[in-house]
């Protein structure tokens, strides 16, 4: 069965500081591994998106990387603001996507 | 460029009554979808077409909702009749093709009591 995990399930940080969300996989085939911001009341918005044979895509602040052999992605975030406080979600798949539940995120002052 | 239009934003039920959903996506975007978000989960897919075609309706209740795209064009989701389990927000997106990027709309949060 097709499954994304995500972990932490939740997480707090001070603002200015980094963190990383991981994102593991079962989806086969593969052809790409997106990562999206969801602000509350929002829908997602996409901040990268890599196929197999990238292994580091940046946006800004942001940082992707993936292991296709360990089916393993995550998202780096640098120098954290207020306004990064949101979910994010990792999607993988081929015609057919799957999502992960996500990463709350929460940056406090 | 506009972006994928949904409303309403909000929309309170009783259960057992109907509601209906309404999406615009991008112009020029063959691939519509339409998500049900349970708060604290992530997006599952309910239809895609493909212009005014169903590409995968595998996880759609079909007993009590439907979907159309007239015209390959807008969309509409409706629920008859609700449950209370179908509070959730409603994600409509929309691509280029399928397996090309997918950009969501606002969603529309629908409350059954």
């Amino acid at each position: 069965k097709n499954q994304v995990e995500q972990s932490p399930q939740s997480l707090i940080i001070l603002e200015g500081k980094n963190c990383t969300l991981q994102c593991n996989y079962t989806v086969s085939p593969f052809s790409n591994l997106r990562w999206y911001k969801q602000d509350t009341g929002r829908g997602p918005v996409s901040l990268t998106i890599m196929t197999f044979s990238e292994n580091t895509k940046s946006n800004g602040r942001y940082t992707a990387t993936l292991d296709a052999d360990t089916k393993q992605s995550s998202l780096h975030i640098t120098a954290s603001q207020l306004s990064d406080s949101a979910s994010y979600i990792c999607v993988v798949g081929y015609q057919k996507v799957t999502f992960g539940t996500g990463t709350k995120l929460q940056v406090i002052p | 460029e506009a972006g994928v239009a949904q409303s309403p934003r909000y929309k309170i039920i009783e259960k057992r009554q109907s509601v209906a959903f309404w999406c615009n996506p991008i112009s020029g975007h063959a691939t519509l979808y339409w998500y049900q978000q349970i708060l604290g989960q992530g997006p599952k897919l309910l239809i895609q077409f493909q212009n005014n075609g169903v590409v995968d309706d595998s996880q759609l209740p079909k007993d009590r909702f439907s979907a159309e795209r007239l015209k390959g064009v807008d969309s509409t989701l409706k629920i008859q009749p609700a449950k209370l389990e179908d509070s959730a927000v409603y994600l409509c997106a929309s691509s280029l093709a399928s397996n090309y990027e997918q950009y969501f709309g606002p969603g529309t949060r629908l409350t059954v009591t």
